[in-house]
Formats: C-alpha cells, structure tokens, sequence
C-alpha cells in the first residue's frame, strides 16, 4: 500500500470531541476517495473527491461529517461531536486522472475508536 | 440493499490446490469489476480487474471470469499458497470514474 498515505493510524477520542483524519494520495493522482468498514463488513463508499471539489457524496451522513480536498496539501475527512457509532477503520483511496477505468489504491486506514 | 454479495463468509484450502471465490451483484449498470485482498490492520491491495466487455482476465496465479448474464464473478487462485491467506472482497463500479461498491468478503485460509 505504498503511495497512499493516511495520518493517524489510531486515533482515540472521547463522544463529543472532534476527529481529523488526513490523506494523500500517490503522487500524479487527483482523484480521492474515502471509505468506512465497520466491524465484520465490508468497506462502505462515504465520498469521491478532486482537487477543491466534491465529486461525490451520496456516501457521507447527512450531519457531523464533512470532506475536503484542498488545492494544496491532504485531503481531510472531519467528523464533529463524534458517538460511538463511529468507531470504525476509515480508508482513503486515490486513483490518477486519466480517460480511462483506473483501479482505486488505497492507504492503510485510520482506526478511530470512541471512548 | 447488497448489490455485491460474497456468500461465503470463509474458505479454506490445502496449498497447491485452486482457490476459487465467488461474487454475486444485482446491479446491471456495473461494467468495471475489482477484486482487492486485505490483511489485518491493512488496506486492501489491488489484484486484478475486469471490464464487462471481457469475460475473463488473467495475471499470474489469479484469474478473474466474469458471467454477466448470470451477473456473476469468481477469482481463481491456482496454485495456493500459504502467503494468501487474508481476506478478499470483491468491488464494482458503474464506470462513472466514482464509487466502488464492495462485497462483505471472504476470509481465505490456505494451509500447508
């Protein structure tokens, strides 16, 4: 999973703070992606970003979760006032800009866990 | 709404032998389909594709054959080896560039 780099690979809050996670993606990639795999499930589609624009967010819970993909630096998925039904490994994916059908790299996730 | 199933939660096989996982997706809109492995504390790995225009693609040990009258996909991992044991999902995508939909997975074991 070299490339695609997400920070951290644990994070721990408390219900009520706020959670940041950060991605980049492989270099000469703007396309972004950002994926949710709850215990015993497989991964779930939140968002599909590029550069300063939001492609797609059928995904994303209608409160408390937004995504960003700045023209410089990582893409940030931010989840306020967070519940313990949040916990779970989040993933970002990037693939390149191209005409054609490119599979989706992803990182090594985020463990965000609830206290 | 599933519109990617993988019906069988684990498969274990002796190494050597062929490994075959199956897929299973409701939505004739898919034309782009993936299998991705995942190790533990990982994220998954890309491994191989297929377009809907073929029905079958090889690389290597892994073949991917795709049924779409049946809307139907299997891997097939001949031989097997230890070294893939992990957990396989199965993804398809409408081939708008956008979301993949992901399978629940398949926990392979391959024992020696």
């Amino acid at each position: 999973n070299a490339g695609v780099m997400q920070n951290p690979r644990h994070l721990v809050r408390r219900r009520g703070q706020e959670a940041r996670l950060r991605c980049s993606p492989m270099k000469g990639h703007s396309h972004v992606y950002w994926y949710r795999q709850l215990p015993e499930e497989g991964l779930k589609f939140m968002v599909y970003l590029q550069k300063e624009n939001i492609i797609d967010e059928s995904g994303m819970p209608k409160e408390r979760f937004s995504a960003e993909f700045p023209k410089e630096g990582p893409s940030i998925l931010r989840i306020q006032q967070v519940v313990r039904g949040d916990s779970a490994a989040y993933f970002c994916a990037s693939s390149p800009t191209t005409g054609e059908v490119q599979p989706q790299h992803f990182g090594d996730g985020t463990r965000l866990s609830i206290l | 709404d599933q519109q990617v199933k993988q019906n069988s939660p684990s498969l274990s096989v002796q190494e050597g032998r062929i490994s075959i996982l199956n897929c299973d997706y409701t939505n004739s809109m898919f034309d782009y389909f993936l299998w991705y492995k995942k190790y533990p504390a990982e994220g998954p790995t890309f491994l191989i594709s297929i377009s809907s225009i073929k029905d079958k693609n090889e690389d290597g040990r892994f073949t991917v054959f795709l049924n779409k009258s049946a809307k139907h996909l299997s891997l097939h991992i001949v031989p097997s080896q230890p070294g893939d044991s992990a957990v396989y999902f199965c993804a398809a995508s409408d081939n708008q560039g956008g979301k993949l939909i992901f399978g629940q997975g398949t926990e392979l074991s391959v024992k020696p």
